[in-house]
């Protein structure tokens, strides 16, 4: 969707390196999420943001962080990769009140192997 | 905590045809929404369709229909009339509509669907 956009599309690192993925927004949509997706297990929360600098914890969040400060963009950070965190990594915004419960607009995805 | 299961991990159905997938969910809401994404090869994730909880109404897409049964907690998919650009992975998911503000979806594990000539 044109309305956001992630980068990398593709990246292939070495275990222990730090990775920053970034995903950008135009449409000033309050909420943005980080996605991972692995077979076998759908979709899972990694952390999301409400706000400039205001993030919390999703469902796997363990050796992940992000960070927020403009409204535009999330980033998110593995501070020392893993081969578990070899994955396909989505963001998604929304905004309540908008549509309330109308759903999610992603973005086209960064698949991260580590090797 | 809610749960999305989706208990048919692959299907096919032959183009023209028209094929279910399943969805169970749990939760002690009352008020929430449930959602079924495509996600085709190129990986992108499309809405297909969104059903509010408190409507008794079975929301309807044109090929896409569903059957939402709230006290059975199940939601399926229903497609008519098969294409092979249905050909993809359908995900089931679920949003709390009280939850302070964050939408924030619960998924299934996904069902691949392929449509065969």
């Amino acid at each position: 969707d044109a309305g956001i956009t992630q980068s990398p599309r593709h990246k292939v690192t070495e275990t222990g390196t730090p990775v920053t993925l970034r995903c950008h927004q135009t449409e000033n949509h309050r909420y943005m999420y980080w996605y991972r997706q692995d077979p076998g297990h759908g979709l899972r929360l990694i952390h999301y943001s409400y706000g400039v600098k205001d993030t919390d914890k999703g469902e796997v969040s363990d050796g992940y962080s992000v960070s927020r400060s403009k409204t535009e963009d999330f980033l998110l950070t593995l501070e020392s990769a893993t081969s578990s965190q070899t994955s396909v990594y989505f963001c998604a915004i929304s905004e309540v009140g908008l549509q309330p419960g109308g759903g999610y607009t992603f973005g086209s995805g960064t698949r991260l192997t580590v090797v | 905590a809610q749960t999305v299961t989706q208990s048919q991990p692959e299907m096919s159905v032959q183009e023209a045809e028209t094929v279910t997938l399943s969805c169970t969910y749990d939760t002690s809401e009352n008020n929430y929404y449930l959602f079924w994404y495509k996600q085709p090869p190129s990986r992108q994730m499309i809405l297909v369709i969104r059903q509010e909880a408190y409507k008794q109404q079975n929301a309807t897409e044109n090929r896409f229909s569903v059957n939402f049964q709230k006290a059975a907690k199940s939601f399926s998919l229903k497609i008519s009339d098969s294409q092979l650009g249905d050909t993809a992975m359908y995900f089931c998911a679920f949003m709390n509509s009280q939850q302070g503000g964050s939408e924030k979806l619960v998924f299934g594990k996904g069902t691949k669907l392929t449509v065969n000539p």
